[in-house]
Order: structure tokens, then C-alpha cells, then sequence
């Protein structure tokens, strides 16, 4: 299986704050990277798919960039409903795997 | 739109069977391209793929459950369904259906916890 390693595990930042998030992949998964959302008590929302493009309806301000082993998510200004738990996911072989989870709170 | 909805018991007892079902609204479940599948999230943990099913009958399962694990599917009623063997309080999570495209999942229910004790 292939492993998917998220950093940092929780971070705490500002409204209007640039933040970023990191993803590894045990081996190399091309640009087969997913990214979701996860609110409290709620399902995963899909947020990019294909390490960079934008799901349809999800605001301009998160963006994704990476290829090979190597991934990140960024939210260039942090809105007060950014704060979840956001998720990678390796789409490149069965079985599909996730990361550990990267939860984004106030400070 | 497309909406998936879970449902079956809350409780199960361990060594029995959990089942689940997860019914398809808005659209159908033999849309061509798209596969079926189960999730769960253990209480505070991540996130782990269970398996699969296309409307054909066709399944997938992840290995570390495979021995367990039974998915099915009714195209007349626009269901899926799970079924997890000799439950232990390890199985303990909520249980999440999803719509895949190319193991991507684009579709989620809101999903259902499912508590195993006696």
C-alpha cells in the first residue's frame, strides 16, 4: 500500500493568514493527489483533485501544487469557515489511501 | 443532485455481523464509469477505504479487510450495501458511503457511526 504522510498534524492560524500544508507519498503517484475538507461531524468534501485542479464550486483561495512524492495545499487568506480537517488522498493505486489529517484551528 | 444516504443499526454486538446499506437519490446507481464505496473513520483517527462495487457486480476490496468484508448491490431498489463479519470493538467508526470516479471519491453521504459492544 501506498503510505500518505500529512505535516503538520494541526497548526493554528489567524483569519487572513496564508497557510500550507504538506503531503507525501511513499513512492511516486504522478499527479493522482486529492485533497478534502472535513468539518466537524460532517462528510469529506472534495477540494482539488489531480493535485492542482480546482473542484467545481470550491473558492479561489485554496490551491494545490506538487507532483511525484511531494504535495501541498495552500489557503492564500484563511476565512473563518477554513477551520477543519483537511485530508490527502493518493489516487494512483489500489488500495486508495489517505493521510493522517492536517486540522486547522483559530489562534 | 446526486445524494447518498446511510443507514442501518448503531449498535452491533461483537463477533456478529454489521450491515449497512446506502441508498442512491438523484440519480442512478448504474451511471456508467463510476464505482460505489464504504469508508470509515475510526473516532479521532483517519480515514480508510473498504472497498468497492460497480453496478455490475464487480468489487474491490482493501486486503487488510477483504477476509471480512461483503459488498452488494441492488440496481432496482438504487442500493448498495456493506457487510463487516466478526465485528470487534476495533470496527468501532463512522461509516461513510461515496460515489468514485478513477478512486477518486467526488460524492459523500453524511455518514453513520456504528458502536460495537455488548
Amino acid at each position: 500500500d501506498i503510505q500518505m504522510t500529512q505535516s503538520p498534524s494541526s497548526l493554528s492560524a489567524s483569519v487572513g493568514d496564508r497557510v500550507t500544508i504538506t503531503c507525501r507519498a511513499s513512492q511516486n503517484i504522478s499527479k493522482y493527489l486529492n485533497w478534502y475538507q472535513q468539518k466537524p461531524g460532517k462528510a469529506p468534501k472534495l477540494l482539488i483533485y489531480a493535485a492542482s485542479s480546482l473542484q467545481s464550486g470550491v473558492p479561489s483561495r485554496f490551491s494545490g501544487s506538487g507532483s511525484g512524492t511531494d504535495f501541498t495545499l495552500t489557503i492564500s487568506s484563511l476565512q473563518p469557515e477554513d477551520f477543519a480537517t483537511y485530508s490527502c488522498q493518493q489516487s494512483y493505486s489500489t488500495p486508495p489511501t489517505f493521510g493522517g489529517g492536517t486540522k486547522v484551528e483559530i489562534k | 443532485q446526486l445524494q447518498l444516504q446511510e443507514s442501518g443499526p448503531g449498535l452491533v454486538k461483537p463477533s456478529e455481523t454489521l450491515s449497512l446499506t446506502c441508498t442512491v437519490s438523484g440519480g442512478s446507481i448504474r451511471s456508467s464509469g463510476y464505482y460505489w464505496g464504504w469508508i470509515r473513520q475510526p473516532p479521532g483517527k483517519g480515514l480508510e477505504w473498504i472497498g468497492s462495487i460497480y453496478y455490475s457486480g464487480s468489487t474491490y476490496y482493501n486486503p487488510s479487510l477483504k477476509s471480512r468484508v461483503t459488498i452488494s448491490v441492488d440496481t432496482s431498489k438504487n442500493q448498495f450495501s456493506l457487510k463487516l463479519s466478526s465485528v470487534t470493538a476495533a470496527h468501532t467508526a463512522v461509516y461513510y458511503c461515496a460515489r468514485l470516479h478513477l478512486l477518486l471519491f467526488d460524492i459523500w453521504g453524511q455518514g453513520t457511526m456504528v458502536t460495537v459492544s455488548s
